[in-house]
């Protein structure tokens, strides 16, 4: 059974600074790598997708890696703003038709 | 371009009492699901459809019934409310293409059974 595992759980950090979320998991065999936005009280926003044969993705200041040999994942965020506070998560699509969630990391991006 | 869209937002229940969660999405994609989402817990699958007129179950499907009405909705039912069905409820949908199978999720609903 697919696992998956954020660390940490919450992370605040100062404007400006560039910073790292993690992904990790225990099944290599994945068909794609999902990183999600969710703001307090909202639905969940796709921000970047691996597929399987990438290594990474990029969508302006965001930068998402994979190595699946590892069994981990990185979405790195460039000179971080207030507004990129929110919960992000990553979810696995395995074998089957559904994917797999990590409890998220709570960011706080402060002034 | 509305995409995946769920009523109601928000629901308050009393045990015993039952309810539908209506989705639709308006992408033509084949794939639906519904999840739930519970702190500590992570977003986890109750049911889902490969395509109209298919269902499976999930990780958490007991209390719940699924109807695929036909490829733009997928409804979930809780025929007698629990309070351990309290949570937030989401909607999704998915297609494959070029290998890439992307999910796109509903606004959510608040469901709070007293």
């Amino acid at each position: 059974k697919q696992e998956v595992t954020q660390i940490p759980a919450a992370l605040s950090v100062p404007e400006g600074e560039n910073l790292v979320l993690n992904c990790s998991f225990t099944d290599s065999a994945i068909y794609n790598l999902q990183w999600f936005r969710q703001d307090p009280g909202k639905g969940l926003t796709s921000l970047l997708l691996i597929q399987s044969s990438q290594r990474e993705q990029t969508s302006g200041r965001l930068n998402a890696s994979l190595d699946k040999s590892s069994g981990r994942s990185t979405l790195y965020i460039a000179a971080s703003q207030p507004g990129d506070s929110a919960t992000y998560l990553c979810a696995l699509k395995g074998g089957g038709n559904k994917l797999t969630f990590g409890t998220g990391t709570q960011l706080k991006v402060e002034l | 371009n509305a995409g995946v869209t769920q009523t109601p937002k928000f629901q308050v229940l009393k045990t015993g009492q039952s309810m539908t969660l209506q989705c639709a999405q308006d992408m033509n994609h084949n794939s639906m699901y519904w999840y739930r989402q519970d702190p500590g817990m992570g977003l986890r699958l109750i049911y889902y459809s490969a395509s109209e007129g298919t269902t499976d179950k999930g990780e958490v499907p007991n209390g719940y019934n699924v109807s695929r009405l036909n490829k733009r909705e997928f409804s979930l039912r809780l025929e007698s409310a629990a309070p351990s069905q309290t949570s937030v409820y989401f909607c999704a949908s998915s297609e494959a293409l070029q290998g890439r199978y992307e999910q796109y999720f509903g606004p959510g609903t608040r469901l709070t059974v007293t």
